[in-house]
């Protein structure tokens, strides 16, 4: 079984704060995704990288596909309260269907 | 209805009972996904069914049984489950081919606690 390892596992900072967070495993992922799971939902797809070195930007969130394709991370400017929830990283393994997730990192962002 | 509804949202069941959750997806995809969260671990997938057929099952439990009678309806029978069972069960539906990404829509999850 793929492991996805996410770090740091909780964080909690101040509005307006800067964070980076991610998401690692010793195997080589065709894509890889990442997901946000708010309170009382389930996950939400935030975007898809196929290309090794590729940036995406979704707003104040940017994400970035290690160039060896292995790992994958996410930073938020001038963090925001709704941005508090679950982040999960996410990859095809075993088969285009089977989705194995990271072990998530819990953010916090206090007003 | 839009998107991936399930019921019921939370569930306090005994160990000896024998209880079902329901999903049901409306954006007309082709499988479905049963998972289970719990605390301490990453989000397992437990089944998934591709076209009513199950494709998948991840070394579940027989005490997990899932049914699925058309692409839009997933079950979980549950029976004699154990403490450890305890977890938020989320469903997800996700349009497979087409050149897409497999993304999963996930429902908002039924909060299972045994007792």
């Amino acid at each position: 079984t793929q492991l996805l390892e996410q770090s740091p596992q909780f964080l909690s900072i101040q509005e307006g704060e800067n964070l980076t967070v991610y998401c690692n495993s010793s195997s080589v992922f065709s894509s890889l995704q990442w997901y946000r799971q708010e309170p009382g939902e389930g996950p939400v797809l935030l975007v898809t990288v196929v290309t090794g070195g590729e940036v995406k930007k979704l707003k104040r969130l940017t994400f970035q596909f290690g160039d060896a394709r292995k790992d994958s991370s996410l930073h938020i400017t001038a963090a925001q309260p709704g941005d508090t929830g679950l982040y999960l990283c996410a990859c095809h393994s075993g088969g285009y269907q089977k989705v194995t997730f990271g072990t998530g990192t819990k953010l916090q962002v206090i007003p | 209805e839009t998107g991936v509804t399930q019921t019921p949202r939370h569930l306090v069941m005994g160990m000896t009972n024998k209880k079902s959750l329901k999903c049901e997806q409306h954006l007309g995809h082709n499988a479905m996904y049963w998972y289970k969260q719990s605390a301490k671990k990453p989000l397992e997938l437990m089944f998934v069914y591709n076209f009513k057929e199950q494709t998948e099952n991840n070394s579940v439990p027989s005490r997990f049984s899932p049914e699925c009678p058309n692409s839009s309806h997933l079950f979980l029978h549950l029976h004699t489950l154990q403490p450890e069972d305890s977890a938020l069960y989320l469903c997800a539906s996700s349009q497979v081919g087409g050149g897409g990404d497999n993304e999963q829509f996930f429902g908002p999850g039924t909060r299972l606690t045994v007792l």
